[in-house]
């Protein structure tokens, strides 16, 4: 079963508008941790934005923060300001595991594409 | 300052053969992961590392092997190649579970 849902495959956004990409995820653990990676087309994979279990607060990163509403089992990204440049492929990830085996996994991942 | 090196970066395998893939770090990293990314499902995991030594299956690890002899080498092999195996293959390293990875550039394999 899919651990971590992100349901919407393609999304379009109006350049200097805000965006918001959703996921879900499954898990039982207590202590676990969300991140979020942009692919852009070049294919490199970027480190956006980290949130954990335990974190009282949202995480920000710059026009990066995060949504993260834990009874829901929700973290949701949140661009700013959109730009051209932040067209992209966005996957949600999550740690699991409850012992020093822990271990990362991904989303099926979400298609941006911002609108001049 | 390499990072993530992914050696080699395209192979075209028949199917049946086998290969290695090489993924070095060069930033004493404990964690070390092999993904496969395939159109549609995001990046799946097939086997990772806590440390020098060990190995852990992940999401998809049927019709793989790796090995991690060195803390900064994680091998990834294919014995018997197949055609579902052809991908993109990332590797991945981190210094602890809650810090971000490092991404190689990625392996674009071809099984025919």
């Amino acid at each position: 079963a899919q651990k971590i849902t992100q349901t919407q495959p393609g999304m379009f956004v109006q350049e200097k508008e805000a965006v918001t990409l959703d996921c879900t995820y499954d898990t039982s653990d207590q202590s676990y941790g969300l991140f979020w990676y942009k692919q852009p087309s070049s294919g490199e994979m970027i480190f956006l934005i980290y949130q954990g279990s335990y974190d009282e607060q949202n995480a920000t990163e710059g026009r990066y923060s995060l949504n993260f509403q834990k009874a829901r089992k929700s973290a949701n990204l949140v661009i700013s300001a959109s730009q051209l440049g932040d067209s992209a492929m966005y996957f949600c990830a999550m740690r699991e595991g409850q012992t020093s085996y822990d271990k990362v996994i991904f989303g099926p991942g979400t298609s941006l594409s911002v609108i001049p | 300052n390499a990072g993530v090196t992914q050696t080699p970066k395209f192979r075209v395998l028949k199917t049946g053969q086998s290969m290695t893939l090489l993924c070095a770090q060069d930033m004493n990293h404990e964690y070390m992961y092999w993904y496969r990314q395939d159109p549609g499902m995001g990046l799946r995991l097939i086997h990772y590392s806590v440390g020098e030594g060990t190995t852990a299956k992940g999401e998809v690890p049927d019709g793989y092997n790796v090995s991690r002899l060195k803390k900064q080498n994680f091998l990834l092999g294919l014995e018997s190649a197949a055609p579902s195996q052809t991908s993109v293959y990332f590797c991945a390293s981190s210094r602890r579970l809650n810090q971000p990875q490092h991404f190689g550039d990625g392996t674009r394999l071809s099984i025919l």
